[in-house]
């Protein structure tokens, strides 16, 4: 059974730093691409960044280009995304995804809150 | 970026009732659209990809068609455990973005 768990979300101030990770289990973790997906409270979802099946390719939406950093660790199964100068606007929920080759986004986390306030 | 237009944002139904959702994107994205579902305090699930392919394991109630750029979710009958968030992704070009939901409650 496919399982991904992220953790590392909670309460942060702005401009601080906070690193999220997925643990994935139930497949062969090097094969897939990766991604992270955030929902602001009372917004719709956005893409926030993908990671492709090696780590050698990365992308961002515009937001949070220069500020988050996605990465893997194969060997441990492990998707990251270290999230520098939080903002307020960051606050969401943030879900990990399983990118298929046809089907894109198969499968899901349950999602870590982060919350961006003073 | 491509918009996805999803509506209603809320849905009231009674169960058995046939139940439609419906996302319009601002340019052709051929089939490339998914649906999920998701229950409060758990994962998305993928329903439908490719518009009209339904997902292994995902009761057959659950229908995607596709006509140009809008694309239709049908459950056909509701049952109780279809209460839920439902959205759309299209997957066609980068960014990846995603109808604003739908919220389905019982009538």
């Amino acid at each position: 059974e496919v399982q991904l768990v992220e953790s590392g979300g909670g309460l942060v101030q702005p401009g601080r730093s906070m690193k999220l990770s997925c643990a994935a289990s139930g497949f062969t973790f090097n094969n897939y691409d990766m991604a992270w997906v955030c929902q602001a409270p009372k917004k719709g979802l956005e893409w926030v960044a993908t990671i492709s099946y090696d780590g050698s390719s990365t992308y961002y939406r515009d937001s949070v280009k220069g500020r988050f950093t996605i990465s893997r660790d194969n060997a441990k199964s492990t998707l990251y995304l270290q999230m520098d100068s939080l903002r307020s606007e960051d606050t969401a929920t943030y879900y990990c995804a399983r990118t298929h080759r046809y089907k894109d986004f198969d499968y899901w986390g349950q999602g870590v809150m982060v919350t961006v306030s003073s | 970026d491509i918009q996805v237009t999803q509506s209603p944002s809320s849905l009231l139904a009674s169960l058995g009732e046939r139940v439609t959702i419906t996302c319009q994107t601002s340019q052709s994205i051929s089939n490339n659209l998914n649906w999920y579902q998701q229950k409060p305090g758990q994962a998305p699930m993928l329903l439908i990809y490719y518009a009209t392919s339904l997902q292994t394991g995902m009761p057959s109630r659950f229908s995607g068609q596709y006509s140009g750029r809008s694309f239709t979710l049908t459950i056909t009958s509701l049952e109780p455990e279809d209460i839920a968030n439902y959205f759309c992704l299209q997957h066609y070009s980068a960014p990846r973005t995603f109808g604003g939901g739908t919220k389905l409650e019982l009538k």
